[in-house]
């Protein structure tokens, strides 16, 4: 059964770092390009980035609205995909979800598999 | 940025009923890459459509995308009491994938 299990949500203080996990199970984890995804309280859905398979380079693409606190990567090894957040917002607070991408282009990406998702809370 | 809007933004059907929710897009969605995603009260959102009209696996076939361009429709065919959910389109055409606000799917 391909599943994704995300970790390492939880209260942080604004302006701390927290690393959230997604491990992989039931697929070639090293062959897919892995997403991440939030929900605020009561909100709709939000494109947090992504990170590409090595095959094709490997490399990631943000939202604005991260760029440069947030960072994605992988262990293809381990099948787990990290999301390492800095500079910690009270806007940040939410669910946030691994997804599996499928490739339809280079630049193109749509979701197949979800995560149950971690919940991050950013308050003082 | 693609603006996606949902219509209606609440829909009241009995079980049994045929749904049609709208999806429009603020400017051309590349190739039709478009997904449905339903989504249920404390639960990941589930896919749907992609490609604006091919079914995921293991999707049942009440569930049909259609459209292209700016506009595009989910339809479920007979609504089953589980199919009441909230849905969300999303275009994935763009560098910065977006969706649609949701239209929710409650139970007349």
């Amino acid at each position: 059964e391909v599943q994704l299990v995300e970790s390492g949500g939880g209260l942080v203080q604004p302006g701390r770092s927290l690393r959230l996990s997604c491990t992989a199970s039931g697929f070639t984890f090293g062959d897919y390009a892995m997403g991440w995804f939030r929900q605020a309280p009561g909100k709709g859905l939000e494109w947090v980035g992504f990170i590409r398979s090595k095959a094709y380079g490997g490399t990631t693409e943000y939202a604005a609205s991260v760029e440069g606190r947030f960072t994605i990567s992988r262990d293809d090894s381990k099948s787990i995909a990290y999301l390492q957040m800095n500079s910690l917002k009270t806007e940040d607070t939410a669910v946030y979800y691994c997804t599996r991408d499928r490739r339809v282009s280079y630049y193109y990406y749509y979701m197949d598999v979800w995560g149950k998702g971690t919940t991050v809370t950013v308050s003082s | 940025e693609i603006v996606l809007t949902q219509s209606p933004g609440t829909l009241s059907l009995s079980p049994g009923e045929r749904a049609t929710l709208s999806c429009r897009a603020s400017q051309s969605v590349s190739s039709s890459y478009l997904a449905w995603y339903q989504q249920k009260p404390g639960q990941a959102p589930r896919l749907l459509i992609y490609g604006a009209s091919s079914r995921a696996t293991g999707i049942p076939d009440r569930f049909s995308g259609s459209g292209s361009g700016t506009d595009f429709t989910l339809t479920i065919s007979r609504l089953e009491p589980e199919d009441f959910a909230v849905y969300y389109c999303q275009q994935y055409g763009s560098s910065l994938r977006t969706f649609g606000q949701g239209t929710k799917l409650e139970i007349k």
